[in-house]
């Protein structure tokens, strides 16, 4: 069974600190990586679709590195702001072409 | 254009009653999902459709039904519901399936069983 870990589980941050978190998935058989940002009493949204060893994306102050050979990626929040509150999962494609998904990185920026 | 739309948004059922619930996009999307959350646990591919005609098990398809009625509906039922299915059911559809497709997703059902 694929496993996909994410941690922390949940992270407070300061109004404007920078802050990321680690996803975990098996490095053999890699065909992406995708991660989504969800927010409370929404949808989960794509962030980033990732596919090549050493892959970096950028989205505004949000980024994502990815690293197959060693099976992790992180998100990185830079100057975090209150609309960045979100729960921030990651998904590990599989053979099949199915997503197998991490519980979630919860992240609560306080003002 | 609504995107993923779902419905019911929350169900009580009693144990053994049956129900179905109904996804619908407007994307022109061939591949579609429905994916149960539960509380410190990823979403679990309970059954996909790569395309109208087609369904497959996922990961949890035990106790679940699926129909891919047309291109734009993809319906759950539940036959006999149990109280281990109350969870909050989520819908997706996605252009392919493919490597780079990102899933879209509905609102979710909040689905308690007694």
């Amino acid at each position: 069974i694929l496993n996909v870990e994410q941690s922390p589980q949940s992270l407070h941050v300061q109004e404007g600190d920078s802050t990321n978190f680690t996803c975990s998935f098996p490095s053999s058989n890699f065909y992406a990586l995708h991660w989504y940002r969800w927010e409370t009493a929404k949808s989960p949204e794509a962030l980033f679709v990732m596919t090549l060893n050493g892959d970096e994306k950028k989205k505004g102050r949000i980024s994502a590195t990815l690293n197959t050979k060693e099976g992790y990626s992180y998100l990185y929040i830079k100057g975090s702001q209150p609309e960045d509150s979100a729960t921030y999962l990651c998904a590990f494609m599989d053979s099949n072409y199915q997503l197998i998904w991490g519980a979630g990185t919860k992240l609560i920026i306080k003002p | 254009n609504a995107g993923v739309t779902q419905t019911p948004k929350f169900q009580v059922l009693k144990t053994g009653q049956s129900m179905t619930l109904q996804c619908a996009q407007d994307m022109n999307h061939n591949s579609m999902y429905w994916y149960r959350q539960d509380p410190g646990m990823g979403l679990r591919l309970i059954y996909y459709s790569a395309s109208e005609g087609t369904t497959d098990k996922g990961e949890v398809p035990n106790g679940y039904n699926v129909s891919r009625l047309n291109k734009r509906e993809f319906s759950l039922r539940l036959e006999s519901a149990a109280p281990s299915q109350t969870s909050v059911y989520f819908c997706a559809s996605s252009e392919e399936g493919g490597v780079f497709d990102e899933q879209f997703f509905g609102p979710g059902t909040r689905l308690t069983v007694l």
